[in-house]
């Protein structure tokens, strides 16, 4: 069983509509979750963080994190073209080193 | 946030020889980290480039075929040696900034094609 779980998709919505990206981990000891986006031929840029358990919201996006069931969001509302790329969620302890889901990747159509 | 400089930005070449990959940042860091993503796979970590010590690899990559340099705290290299068509993937530069938990910076990547 791999520590991250991530559907690749690939995911297809119309402009404007909720997206919701999950992933699901193996490992209790994650406290930092991030989610991070990628476009076409460029590097993961950091998009949302959260530590331990909860929600944070920062304009249409929303990341959650339920630690009991291992499981982590990230919902993006009134979605629009520019949202499409891949959306990779990451993970770490104590240690420095991040562990990244596959990616799901997202195609918003005007 | 850290601005990253990775060199080549995408190379073709020949199985059995080697290819160098820079990783410029823009600041001092005290992290500096290579990762692999092969298509269809997760971002897996190489190995982490200390700085004045030799680089910490993770289970599954060793020095020998990938030697990584760290002169300084903006500059390190990864070496794709003796390279294979299995080699075939996009290598990444990232840096962790100050003591964030979160700070990971990631270069634009070196898509790497071993014919």
């Amino acid at each position: 069983q791999k520590e991250v779980e991530q559907d690749p998709g690939p995911l297809s919505v119309p402009e404007g509509a909720i997206v919701s990206l999950n992933c699901t981990y193996s490992n209790s000891a994650f406290q930092y979750f991030m989610w991070y986006r990628q476009y076409s031929r460029k590097g993961p840029e950091l998009l949302m963080y959260t530590y331990s358990s909860g929600n944070k919201e920062d304009g249409r996006f929303t990341a959650q994190v339920d630690k009991s069931s291992k499981y982590i969001s990230l919902f993006i509302r009134d979605s629009q073209p520019s949202d499409s790329a891949t959306y990779l969620c990451a993970m770490r302890f104590g240690g420095t080193a991040l562990i990244f889901g596959k990616g799901t990747t997202l195609s918003v159509s005007s | 946030s850290a601005v990253i400089s990775q060199k080549p930005s995408r190379d073709i070449c020949q199985r059995g020889t080697s290819l160098t990959i820079q990783c410029q940042v823009d600041s001092q860091v005290t992290m500096m980290f290579w990762y692999r993503q092969q298509p269809g796979q997760s971002l897996t970590l190489i190995a982490t480039a200390n700085q004045g010590s030799e680089a910490t690899y993770e289970s599954g990559f060793v020095i020998d075929k990938f030697p990584i340099s760290r002169p300084n705290l903006t500059f390190s290299t990864l070496t794709v040696s003796n390279m294979s068509p299995e080699d075939s993937s996009i290598y990444l530069c990232s840096v962790l900034e100050g003591n964030s938990n979160y700070g990971y910076t990631f270069g634009s990547g070196t898509r790497l094609t071993v014919v």
